[in-house]
């Protein structure tokens, strides 16, 4: 199944850390990528690969896999990390090769 | 700096087709796999396909029937056609620029600002 599953909503106190997960089978065979997307701007890549970040992303953010569940931490939560989050994987077989998305975590900085 | 722009009619009239263009600055399309991708009003990410060295094409297979991805080398661009569009369509549609690493994972690190499509008569 190419299917991506994520927690609808998680809060974190101010300063915090807190961790956003991601459960789905394509996840044994790919690392996931995470995006952020403020309200009414496009989403934004801040991880790909084993725990990458695009230049200008704060080191605050890293990744990590553990078999078919993907984590994106952030250490030290700022309220401008308040948004939603979306993990993004690959899903190929003989058939067919499809890109899916996880529905998204909206992050509440307390 | 890459930079991608979304442009097309904002509505679109049940049963028609849709039409979007990308237009990329700072970067080829005859390089690189380039995606669109949609989110309905209060909804999530939904990839509909990629479009790669201007020829080969892949589909997310909901869509696979509707859609056509091209380009055009010679402006720079690449196009999305959705035909039979429905309510259901309606959505701020996004074109971004994609890798795929050798080990086989993906990831898009350019997007344009998306443009918003409301399907209604």
């Amino acid at each position: 199944s190419s299917e991506l599953t994520q927690d609808p909503a998680v809060s974190v106190a101010l300063g915090q850390t807190v961790t956003i997960t991601c459960q789905g089978d394509s996840l044994r065979a790919y690392y996931a990528s995470w995006y952020q997307q403020r309200p009414g701007q496009a989403p934004r890549l801040v991880i790909y690969g084993k725990n990458n970040r695009p230049s200008g992303i704060p080191e605050r953010f890293s990744g990590s896999d553990s078999g078919t569940t993907a984590s994106l931490t952030i250490t030290g939560a700022q309220a401008e990390d308040e948004a939603d989050y979306y993990c993004q994987s690959r899903d190929r077989s003989s058939t067919h090769h499809h890109v899916p998305f996880g529905g998204g975590t909206k992050l509440t900085v307390l | 700096q890459v930079q991608l722009q979304e442009s097309g009619p904002g509505l679109v009239k049940p049963s028609e087709t849709l039409s979007l263009t990308c237009t990329v600055s700072g970067d080829s399309i005859s390089s690189n796999y380039w995606s669109w991708i949609r989110q309905p009003p209060g909804k999530g990410l939904e990839w509909i396909g990629y479009i790669y060295d201007s020829v080969l094409t892949n589909y997310n297979p909901s869509l696979k029937s509707r859609v056509t991805i091209s380009a055009d080398k010679s402006k720079n661009q690449f196009s999305l056609k959705l035909s039979s569009v429905t309510a259901a369509d309606t959505a701020v549609y996004y074109c971004t620029r994609d890798f795929y690493d050798s080990t086989g994972y993906t990831y898009m690190d350019v997007w344009g600002k998306g443009t918003t499509v409301t399907v209604s008569s």
